[in-house]
This record gives C-alpha cells, structure tokens and sequence, in this order.
C-alpha cells in the first residue's frame, strides 16, 4: 500500500466555496505532483514541486493554487470553486533513481463535486 | 498534443486470453512506464523500460519498445478477472526534464470471468 495519502477523498460543495485537498506523504519523497483526471479521461498536470519552497504550474491551466512548506505535505487550494472545477485531484510523489528513473506513487485520488 | 496515446481505448476478452495494449509516443524519450488504475482509485506503477531496451519482462507482464516506431506494447498473459483496470503509459522526455511524466488517454481492459 502506498505511503502517500489524500483527504477528503469525496467532497461535495456549493459554488463559491473555499476548499483545500490535502495531501501529505510519508516516504520522504522530494517531488510532489498533482493531476486532474475527468471520468475515463488522461491525466493532466496541473501543479508540481521539485522540494520546500519550490512550486511550478503544469501543463494544464489551472485556478488553483498549491503549497510546499514541508517536505511531506503538499496541498491544494480553490479559492471559490466552480462547477467547472469537478473533476478527479491525484496526488504523487517521486525520488529519482540513482539510473535517472522517475517512478510516481499515487494518493487515492479526491473526487470534487461542485453544484 | 498529448505525448502517450493508448490502443485500443477499449478491451474485453475472457480469464486466460492474453490482452494486449499499445501506446505510441511523438518525441524521444528517456524511459516509458506504464501504470495502472482501479475504477476511482490512484495509478499504480507496474513497469519501466528504458530507452535503450528493447523488451522487459515481469511476471505475466511483458513489455516492448520500439524507438524508431516510437512506439510501447503492454502484454498481459493469462489474464485474470482482477486485472481489470485501467491501463495507462507514461514518457519523461529526453531533452527537458526527467521529472514530468505525460499519460495517455489509457486502455480499459475488461476481464470477463
């Protein structure tokens, strides 16, 4: 079982509301990712971190906004959420092998509702 | 447009066919991996194959790479009801950073019992 978990795992909020998705891991990775995923759809980055203090936007546009204050914790915050915002959030992490392999482990995923 | 891209979208066959999935890819690559998911849950990796492999093996999973076609096969060998999954593959690009993987749209493969 993987070391990296996500909270709430389902949330259902009205529109307009503030939410953050937490998501901290215990294998003291120094990557983080997050991934938005919409039902039998791809994954798409929409935020990663290379270590404390470090934060980058993926290739996806995205309203929100992310963390990394600890190494272990990286969460994601919707300042008012919007229908549009539905989807899947996937968290990951990484450490790069001493071969240069990126190999990520996955949270279980927080499934977003917003009427 | 999206690195990975899954053959078929869909697969159905019965416990002990072999399924097989495809992925191709447009820009050289560093390593491809392959990854699977339960139905709501996170991907789980399965395997990696280098960009100067050919082919690798693990357990009743077998997995290719062909550079010139910049192409990925996924092979599953007697199959089982719980390898119904989702099954997704993922490129880190040689030429910009290692540490962003790009997943293709997955092949949902149904084990029927």
């Amino acid at each position: 079982e993987a070391d990296i978990y996500q909270t709430p795992r389902y949330l259902v909020i009205g529109t307009g509301k503030k939410i953050t998705l937490e998501c901290s891991q215990t294998m003291g990775h120094d990557k983080m990712y997050w991934y938005q995923q919409d039902p039998g759809m791809e994954l798409h980055l929409i935020h990663y971190s290379y270590g404390v203090n470090s934060t980058e936007k993926g290739d996806l546009s995205s309203e929100s906004t992310v963390s990394r204050i600890r190494t272990e914790h990286f969460p994601l915050t919707l300042e008012s959420a919007r229908p549009s915002h539905t989807s899947q959030y996937l968290c990951a992490s990484s450490l790069l092998s001493v071969s240069g392999a990126n190999v990520l482990t996955f949270g279980a995923g927080s499934r977003l509702t917003v009427l | 447009s999206q690195q990975g891209e899954e053959d078929p979208q869909a697969l159905s066959i019965q416990e002990g066919e072999n399924a097989t999935m495809n992925c191709s890819y447009k820009t050289s690559i560093n390593n491809l991996q392959w990854y699977r998911q339960n139905s709501g849950r996170g991907l789980v990796h399965l395997i990696l194959i280098r960009s100067n492999e050919r082919e690798k093996h693990s357990g009743r999973l077998r997995v290719t790479l062909d550079t010139s076609k910049k192409s990925s096969s996924l092979l599953i060998t007697a199959s089982r009801a719980t390898d119904t999954a989702s099954y997704f593959c993922a490129t880190a690009s040689s030429g910009g950073s290692n540490y962003k993987l790009t997943f293709g749209k997955g092949t949902l493969l149904t084990v029927n019992p």
